[in-house]
């Protein structure tokens, strides 16, 4: 199972893009990556997925570089409330790996 | 928009009694997780489910741990005999194309 890797935080300011890196050396064939997004007493929200290259939706894209051992998560021009911890996580489609499990995640506190 | 709602919000209990947490996932979806997180901590795998059956669990999951879909639509997890440091915030999850979607989770306040 691959094992995640993120900064325990990161500060930003309002109107910046920010970028957080997650490493995942050890990412089989067929996992996904798919990042999600907790903010305080609430269960984790979807953000976005990929397999390789980028992916952009309304909110976020994810950069996948071609070996896969990493991602990025791009959050454009944040806002106050994007403050929020927000994971990573490395799998396959429920059937292929059951066991989905989050890193430490990554503490973004954005201020104004 | 379908959704996994869970029951009940908040539970405080005495330590040794039996807690019994209830989860009903998003009809169409066949893989169900329950999750935990303690207060500040990260959010920790519990155990899977697929077609009755436990597919995947974790070492936190021992034998204090169990859970059944009863019904056909709910999903629950029991703790047989709760200790102090299963207080915490558990949260159900089904999953869709890769997407766990998670409920508001049942907090757990253990006496």
């Amino acid at each position: 199972l691959a094992k995640t890797t993120q900064p325990i935080s990161m500060d930003s300011y309002e109107g910046q893009e920010v970028n957080i890196t997650c490493s995942h050396n050890n990412i089989a064939t067929n996992d996904y990556i798919t990042w999600y997004q907790q903010f305080p007493s609430q269960g984790p929200r979807f953000i976005i997925q990929g397999y390789k290259t980028k992916v952009t939706n309304e909110v976020a894209s994810l950069f996948i570089p071609a070996d896969r051992k990493s991602s990025t998560l791009s959050l454009p021009r944040v806002s106050l409330s994007d403050t929020a911890v927000y994971y990573c996580l490395v799998g396959g489609y429920g059937g292929a790996t059951n066991k989905l499990i989050f890193g430490t995640g990554t503490l973004l506190a954005v201020q104004p | 928009e379908p959704e996994v709602t869970q029951t009940p919000s908040h539970q405080v209990t005495q330590m040794g009694q039996e807690v019994i947490l209830r989860c009903v996932p998003i009809s169409n979806h066949l893989y169900f997780y329950w999750y935990r997180q303690i207060l500040g901590q990260k959010v920790e795998f519990l155990v899977s489910f697929y077609n009755n059956e436990i597919s995947e669990k974790s070492e936190i999951f021992d034998d204090q741990f169990s859970v059944e879909r009863p019904d056909g639509s709910n999903f629950t997890l029991k703790i047989r005999s709760t200790k102090l440091e299963d207080s915490a915030m558990y949260f159900c999850a089904s999953i869709w194309a890769g997407e766990l979607f998670f409920g508001e989770g049942s907090r757990l306040t253990v006496l």
